[in-house]
């Protein structure tokens, strides 16, 4: 809700520009990672997903990169707009029942 | 489109309660989990279920219980409310294997 955005990091973008919100990951033996968007009162909404035998995947105007030798991912949002404004999230699955390790999150402002 | 349905948006409790959140599923998944989510903390698992009668402990079980008698709903019991349960408690279900978690709206508990 409105209260995640407290003591995250912070990306300031003009509407039109190219966004990038990276993300580092814990564990080497991940092998599935998530994007997530959550709004202000809504739970968290899927984005896109990669699984480790991809580096890139592509989106309706949204790319994840993949680095595993730094184990580092990252979502880049193209021609950003208002309703882009939110929270990030990215999740690594390391196996097991499907559960995730959440990020701290990344809040993106977009101003006109 | 996955829909996850929680049953309140808000609930006021008091301490020493015994308070039950409920979440229901419409896409028939096999797995579905419980996180309580705190400023500065992110998303932590509290419970998961694989499977009708299955459950597993997350990150952070103590005080809770959930019970999954149905495919379609997964309940999480505070078994004696305490002032530190308050937060937003979120739930998600997801198919078998490597699939993104698909998120409810959530719900905001306060403990008085």
């Amino acid at each position: 809700g409105e209260s995640v955005g407290l003591h995250l990091p912070t990306l300031s973008v003009q509407e039109g520009d190219n966004s990038i919100i990276n993300c580092a990951y814990s564990n080497s033996a991940s092998d599935y990672f998530i994007w997530y968007k959550q709004e202000s009162g809504k739970g968290p909404q899927f984005i896109i997903d990669i699984r480790s035998n991809m580096d890139k995947r592509q989106g309706q105007r949204v790319t994840v990169l993949l680095n595993k030798t730094v184990k580092h991912l990252s979502l880049q949002i193209a021609a950003t707009q208002p309703g882009d404004s939110a929270v990030y999230f990215c999740a690594e699955n390391p196996g097991g029942y499907n559960k995730l390790i959440f990020g701290a999150g990344t809040r993106l402002a977009v101003h006109p | 489109d996955v829909k996850v349905t929680q049953s309140s948006r808000y609930l006021v409790k008091r301490t020493g309660e015994k308070v039950f959140l409920e979440c229901v599923q419409d896409m028939d998944h096999e797995n579905m989990f419980w996180y309580r989510q705190d400023p500065g903390l992110g998303l932590r698992l509290i419970y998961f279920s694989y499977d009708v009668k299955m459950k597993e402990k997350g990150d952070i079980p103590e005080g809770y219980s959930v019970s999954r008698e149905k495919k379609e709903r997964f309940s999480l019991i505070l078994e004696s409310a305490s002032t530190n349960q308050t937060s937003m408690y979120l739930c998600a279900s997801s198919l078998e294997g490597q699939k993104p978690q698909h998120f409810g709206d959530g719900t905001r508990l306060s403990i008085l």
